[in-house]
């Protein structure tokens, strides 16, 4: 079955950096974009970024542009975000999500979504 | 990138209907016929409910349908069920090439 697992959350100072990762299986990863999503304590859902089922375009909310980059490596079938200069408000569980298939190009699909990793930004 | 507008709560008995708003611009939910729904029980993923402003992935219930006017989508849940008490939140695709959600709404089912 299509599965997505995060890793590498944690706590950090304020501008430290982070890498998360995000493990798929079950599905074709090279033919589906990805996304990240975040959700702060007791908040709603934010948008982070996506990136095109080959790495050739990427997206970003403005939030975390230039800070956050979001990268794949498809042969290992796995998402990453690399996260620099953190603040206290990127606070959140960061759930990765798989996007639309090259083929049928959705931008709000996000199905499945993986269990989430939590980063704590504090000092 | 400000968030969609949908109400905080609603809520509904057994059996009944009830409808959320997601209220967004031109730029977003009213120029592109891409957006979602998503279902998050506490302290779960979320889950997509509706794709593409009116369609259902495999293995929702139809029971839950969802229409767009101008700048402003809804989701309609018919037959309420106990289960169906969540939170629900709106995305749209925009202008800039991202995604914005909406703040979300609590549904309580009385």
């Amino acid at each position: 079955q299509v599965q997505l697992v995060e890793s590498g959350g944690g706590v950090v100072q304020p501008g430290g950096s982070l890498r998360l990762s995000c493990a798929a299986s079950g599905f074709t990863f090279s033919n589906y974009g990805m996304q990240w999503v975040r959700q702060a304590p007791g908040k709603g859902l934010e948008w982070v970024t996506v990136i095109w089922y080959d790495g050739s375009k990427k997206y970003y909310a403005d939030s975390v542009k230039g800070r956050f980059t979001i990268s794949r490596d498809n042969s290992q079938n796995t998402l990453y975000l690399e996260m620099n200069s953190l603040r206290t408000e990127d606070t959140a569980v960061y759930y990765c999500a798989r996007g639309s298939p090259r083929d049928d190009w959705s931008p709000t699909w996000f199905d499945p979504w993986g269990q989430g990793t939590l980063v704590s930004v504090s000092s | 990138q400000s968030a969609l507008t949908q109400p905080a709560s609603v809520s509904g008995s057994p059996g009944q209907s009830i409808t959320i708003s997601c209220t967004g611009s031109s730029s977003d939910i009213g120029g592109y016929e891409y957006v979602s729904w998503f279902q998050q029980h506490p302290g779960k993923a979320p889950k997509l409910m509706i794709y593409d402003v009116t369609n259902r992935p495999s293995g929702i219930s139809n029971r839950f349908s969802a229409s767009k006017s101008g700048n402003t989508a809804s989701l309609t849940i018919s037959g309420l069920q106990a289960e169906d008490e969540a939170d629900y939140y709106c995305s749209s695709y925009t202008t800039s090439g991202t995604v914005v959600f909406g703040g979300g709404t609590k549904l309580t089912v009385l």
